[in-house]
């Protein structure tokens, strides 16, 4: 059973950085894409940042670029997104998940609380 | 950047009912687009792939149809768990991009 679970969420002050951690499991996870998908209280889905199962590319929505990096350790079968410079704006849940192959998202987490506020 | 819209936002209807929702795209995406369903409080479901793929386990009531820039999502019998909001992808090129969304409740 593929399984994703996202730690590292919490409250934070504007200006501050936060890391996400995901925990992989149930596939193999280094021949896999994967990806940060965040949703605002109340608000749609937003694509957040990619990256191939080597890491030899990553992509960025322009809302995070310069700001975000998102890397993997197969080893660990795990995934990270370290965000710097946080605003009011990235606050929402962020989902781990996996892509099938072809760019959709075939495995969610259950994503991950972060709150930015003063 | 791929822009996706989603019509209507919101529809009303009633178990077994065909319910149609449809998305449209910025410009050429082929048929690379995915739709998922959320139920409140859940993560995302995917649905449909490549347009027109049924992904494993997800029921026969669900289908989509399109390429280019149109397409359609159908729910052919609406049951009781569709109560949801739906949301449109396109996978052709980053970012990634979703559609605004389209929420089914009960009429």
């Amino acid at each position: 059973e593929v399984q994703l679970v996202e730690s590292g969420g919490r409250l934070v002050q504007p200006g501050r950085s936060l890391r996400l951690s995901c925990a992989a499991s149930g596939f193999r996870f280094d021949d896999d894409a994967m990806h940060w998908v965040r949703q605002a209280p109340g608000k749609g889905l937003e694509w957040v940042s990619g990256i191939t199962w080597n890491s030899g590319s990553i992509y960025y929505a322009d809302s995070v670029k310069g700001r975000f990096t998102i890397s993997r350790d197969n080893a660990k079968n795990s995934l990270y997104l370290q965000m710097n410079s946080l605003s009011v704006e990235d606050t929402a849940l962020y989902y781990c998940t996996r892509d099938n192959g072809g760019n959709s998202i075939d495995y969610w987490g259950q994503g991950t609380l972060v709150t930015v506020s003063s | 950047d791929i822009q996706m819209t989603q019509s209507p936002s919101s529809v009303s209807a009633s178990v077994g009912d065909r319910v149609t929702i449809t998305c449209r795209a910025s410009q050429d995406i082929r048929r690379f687009l995915a739709w998922y369903r959320q139920k409140p409080g859940k993560a995302p479901i995917l649905l449909i792939y490549g347009a027109s793929s049924l992904q494993s386990g997800v029921p026969s009531r669900f289908s989509g149809t399109g390429s280019g820039t149109d397409f359609t999502l159908t729910i052919s019998s609406l049951q009781p768990e569709d109560f949801a909001t739906y949301f449109c992808q396109q996978a052709y090129t980053y970012p990634l991009t979703f559609g605004p969304g389209t929420k089914v409740d009960l009429k």
